[in-house]
């Protein structure tokens, strides 16, 4: 059985572009969360999508944004990145609506700004 | 004051001794715990799950609620080398089903 698969794993992008990274969640899982890791913050909830819907929103600027298709497949976007954006990206599946069935991680994606 | 507090060590014990992890969380509306094991380089992977109070061992894994006072804990008995990874404590409840996590705690188990 395939786990959650992000895409890339590894990312540089310099200050001002923007980004878009990929999340395949385990087959038959309608939700998927995103995650920010940093040294500093350590683990920060980004956003939530069950159903193609956003559920939950963590305190991020505006700058970063998702979406989730009819295949429960994600992305998210961040634009004008600055350096404090460079962290671990993990996105996370769920079953289904509800903390009581566990989320999965991803192996994540390491986005460098420079 | 965050929602959840962990002692991010490092933690360092010599193989075969017995870990205690702990974390403090602030929220009352946590009803579930988790305890997820990282590896360098890896995503988190989850190593227990617990609802409200009590406790739940899984193999040479022990985690442990105390809900009144807001005290979750994970032992890890027999430690071994493969063991040595980050450990975070995660809480979810409320409205929101978002993942609350400590900022994890560095073992190193030495062989």
């Amino acid at each position: 059985k395939a786990g959650v698969t992000q895409t890339p794993r590894y990312l540089i992008k310099t200050r001002g572009q923007q980004v878009t990274l990929s999340c395949s969640p385990i087959s038959g899982h309608r939700s998927v969360s995103w995650y920010q890791q940093t040294p500093g913050q350590g683990l920060q909830f980004l956003f939530e999508y069950f159903s193609e819907t956003q559920r939950n929103k963590g305190n991020f600027p505006g700058r970063f944004s998702g979406r989730q298709f009819s295949n429960s497949r994600s992305e998210m976007n961040v634009s004008t990145l600055e350096l404090g954006d460079s962290a671990l990206y993990l996105c996370a599946s769920s079953l289904a609506n509800g903390p009581n069935y566990g989320y999965t991680f991803g192996s994540g994606t390491r986005l460098t700004v420079v | 004051q965050k929602e959840v507090e962990q002692d991010p060590g490092p933690l360092s014990v010599p193989e075969g001794a017995i870990v205690s992890l702990n974390c403090t969380y602030s929220n009352s509306a946590f009803q579930y715990f988790m305890w997820y094991r990282q590896y360098s380089r890896k995503g988190p992977e989850l190593l227990m799950y617990t609802y409200s109070s009590g406790n739940k061992e899984d193999g040479r894994f022990t985690a442990q609620v105390d809900k009144s006072s807001k005290y979750i804990s994970l032992f890890i008995r027999d430690s071994q080398p493969s063991d040595s990874a980050t450990y975070l404590c995660a809480s979810v409840g409320g409205s929101n089903y978002k993942l609350t996590f400590g900022k994890g705690t560095l073992l190193t188990v030495n062989p």
